[in-house]
């Protein structure tokens, strides 16, 4: 079976650096991806990582370890405008299922 | 471009009635994903077409959900009858074959089912 553990919540000020790590266990692995949500809209595509590393865009940037079933979304230079939910979800190669975890709802204070 | 499309935004109903959602994903995406999302949680699978095909079905309430992408573009789900339980936000996707780039999901904005 598949599983995404990411924590609930977590709170950081404004300019400040925020990491949200997410652990999963899946039977196939095929690409992990972070999609931002605000409230009351639809999830938006941030990253993706198939090979071990860091992949850098702008502010964000992701780190996948696939023998440690291990990721974090790493956010730089916080916004208010960043306050969302951060949801980790893993493809398999089991059907090519993408599933979502709970996601991470940051909340970035002045 | 315009992006995935749904249809109603806000849909409330009383429980037992039929309730049905649609969607119009970008053009060119073969692939086309219905979710369903609960307050505070992650989106849940609930089928996946390939063109017209469902390729992946086994999270869908056969009882009372049933769905359909006719000539492999828009689709259809359909609840009936509804349940308290279903009250939720259903979102659909869209996406390239994954074999030539990520596959990233593109969203809609969602219909949001209450039942009362």
């Amino acid at each position: 079976g598949q599983n995404i553990d990411q924590p609930t919540e977590m709170t950081a000020t404004e300019g400040a650096i925020v990491q949200i790590n997410c652990t999963y266990q899946t039977s196939g692995f095929n690409g992990l991806f972070w999609y931002q949500q605000h409230a009351g809209e639809a999830p938006t595509f941030l990253s993706y990582n198939v090979l071990d590393g860091l992949e850098e865009k702008g502010r964000f940037s992701s780190f996948l370890s696939r023998s440690k079933g291990y990721s974090y979304l790493l956010l730089k230079e916080l916004q208010m405008k960043d306050s969302a939910s951060y949801l980790c979800a893993v493809r398999n190669t089991g059907g090519f299922k993408t599933i979502f975890g709970a996601g991470t709802r940051l909340f970035v204070k002045a | 471009e315009a992006g995935v499309v749904q249809s109603p935004r806000y849909k409330i109903i009383e429980k037992k009635q039929p309730v049905a959602f649609w969607c119009n994903p970008i053009s060119g995406h073969n692939t086309l994903y219905w979710y369903r999302q609960n307050l505070g949680q992650g989106p849940e699978l609930l089928i996946r077409y390939e063109n017209e095909e469902a390729v992946d079905d086994s999270q869908l309430p056969k009882d009372r959900f049933s769905a359909e992408r006719l000539k492999g573009v828009d689709s259809t789900l359909k609840i009936q009858p509804a349940e308290l339980g279903d009250s939720a936000v259903y979102l659909c996707a869209s996406s390239l074959a994954f074999a030539a780039n990520t596959g990233e999901l593109f969203f809609g904005e969602g219909s949001r089912l209450t039942v009362l």
